[in-house]
């Protein structure tokens, strides 16, 4: 079956600009999560959504960032007024209920100048 | 704060031996622990999910879990050359978001 997946798969913006990036789960697939990824580093969790509503909004590194899903679908992670240090691969991954088991999209390479 | 540690290598071994990879965590109410493979370059795809203490085999892979001592192993019997990569722990406690480690950078060498 399909994957998830992530568009778009690169991003270049100028500082100052808002962004949209989107993630389409695995159908079925009731848990999902963003990461960040920056060069060289590991993975920084941003937030995740158990069906449409987001128990664990910790990781979000600032207000500039926010993100929604929709029923048990689609999910957008907007980065408002992009900073050069947003520069990095945004990664999403989803899970079926109960295992926990994540399986990831390519990513999206956001590169802000 | 959830920590997870891994040494970040890299691990080196010889094509045909066996590669041990470690990880360890802080929070001990941790519940599900999962070894995800990253090629560079690419998303982090799942190997192995461990829930018990034990191990867990997987064809050339064997997962190791024991909860008294936080300690949590991948061992990757017969290593080939496609299997250097990354390889990233991770820890999730039911209803929480899962923290994953820093990655160990593996080279199998031919």
């Amino acid at each position: 079956g399909a994957g998830v997946s992530q568009s778009p798969s690169n991003k270049v913006t100028e500082k100052g600009k808002d962004v949209e990036l989107r993630c389409d789960p695995i159908s079925g697939h009731t848990a999902l999560y963003w990461y960040r990824q920056r060069l060289g580093q590991g993975l920084e969790f941003l937030i995740y959504f158990q069906g449409n509503s987001a128990p664990d909004k910790s990781g979000l590194p600032s207000d500039r960032f926010s993100a929604e899903r929709t029923g048990e679908s689609v999910s957008t992670l907007t980065i408002q007024r992009t900073q050069q240090e947003d520069s990095a691969v945004y990664l999403c991954a989803s899970s079926p209920v109960g295992t926990g088991e994540q399986f990831f999209g390519p990513g999206t390479r956001l590169t802000v100048l | 704060q959830k920590e997870v540690e891994q040494n970040s290598g890299p691990l080196s071994v010889p094509e045909g031996a066996i590669a041990s990879l470690n990880c360890t965590y802080s929070d001990r109410v941790s519940q599900s622990f999962f070894w995800y493979r990253q090629y560079s370059g690419k998303s982090p795809e799942l190997i192995m999910s461990i829930y018990s203490n034990g191990d867990k085999e997987d064809g050339r892979f064997t997962a190791q879990l024991n909860k008294a001592s936080q300690y949590v192993s991948l061992l990757i019997r017969d290593s080939q050359p496609s299997d250097s990569a990354t390889y990233l722990c991770a820890v999730n406690s039911y209803g929480q978001n899962f923290v994953f480690g820093p990655g160990t950078r593996l080279s199998v060498l031919p």
